[in-house]
């Protein structure tokens, strides 16, 4: 089955500064990667995502790219405020017919913090 | 839409007990899911499915049984309640493919087993 790596499991970063999180996966078929923030007792919620027939995708400060020969991927937060902090969550899946994406397995999750 | 519904959010069981996690949906999904999460080891899939009548197991399905019978429920069994299923429980929904494939989780229940 599906395998995926995060990390760091924990990153400091500087208010205005970037942040990136790096997740590797061990499934050749799969082919959808989205990300989930969940903040300190809630739920996962879904804050990008990119099938692999796409490079790179953005979203106003957040960014994910895609490397589907190395098997990787990352997320990419730019100018960060207190609000980021959270605990971001990678995850991958087939994500095609006839099977879809009713599996997604997910990395152990990166606690970041922002330093005001 | 209230989206996806838990109850209860919060649980406490003796050991051997047994309880279903209710999980219910208003989006129509055809794909539902039920998820752990421990920490230092992110969410783990239990159970899932595809459609009404229709589940199969995930990664850590020993002690957990589901059922399918309508689209909109997905309820979760811990048949004989152990220590070790203590975590917090997120049941999740998606459209399924070809439609749209983010899922939607629900608030979570916080289960302890004593």
């Amino acid at each position: 089955g599906e395998n995926v790596e995060q990390h760091p499991s924990t990153l400091s970063v500087q208010e205005g500064d970037s942040a990136v999180i790096k997740c590797t996966y061990s499934d050749s078929a799969s082919n959808y990667f989205p990300w989930y923030k969940q903040e300190l007792g809630k739920r996962p919620q879904l804050i990008i995502d990119i099938r692999s027939n796409v490079g790179e995708k953005k979203d106003q400060r957040i960014a994910v790219t895609l490397n589907k020969t190395a098997k990787h991927f990352s997320l990419h937060i730019t100018e960060t405020q207190p609000e980021d902090s959270a605990v971001y969550f990678c995850a991958a899946s087939r994500g095609l017919p006839p099977l879809g994406n009713e599996k997604l397995t997910f990395g152990t999750g990166t606690r970041l913090t922002i330093i005001p | 839409n209230a989206g996806v519904t838990q109850t209860p959010k919060f649980q406490v069981l003796k050991t051997g007990q047994s309880m279903t996690l209710q999980c219910a949906q208003d989006m129509n999904h055809e794909y539902m899911s039920w998820y752990r999460q421990d920490p230092g080891m992110g969410l783990r899939l239990i159970h899932y499915s595809v459609g009404a009548g229709i589940t199969d197991q995930g990664e850590v399905p020993n002690g957990y049984n589901v059922s399918r019978s309508t689209t909109e429920d997905f309820p979760l069994r811990l048949l004989s309640a152990a220590p070790s299923q203590t975590s917090v429980y997120f049941c999740a929904s998606s459209p399924g493919q070809g439609i749209g494939y983010g899922y939607t989780f629900g608030s979570g229940t916080r289960l302890t087993v004593v």
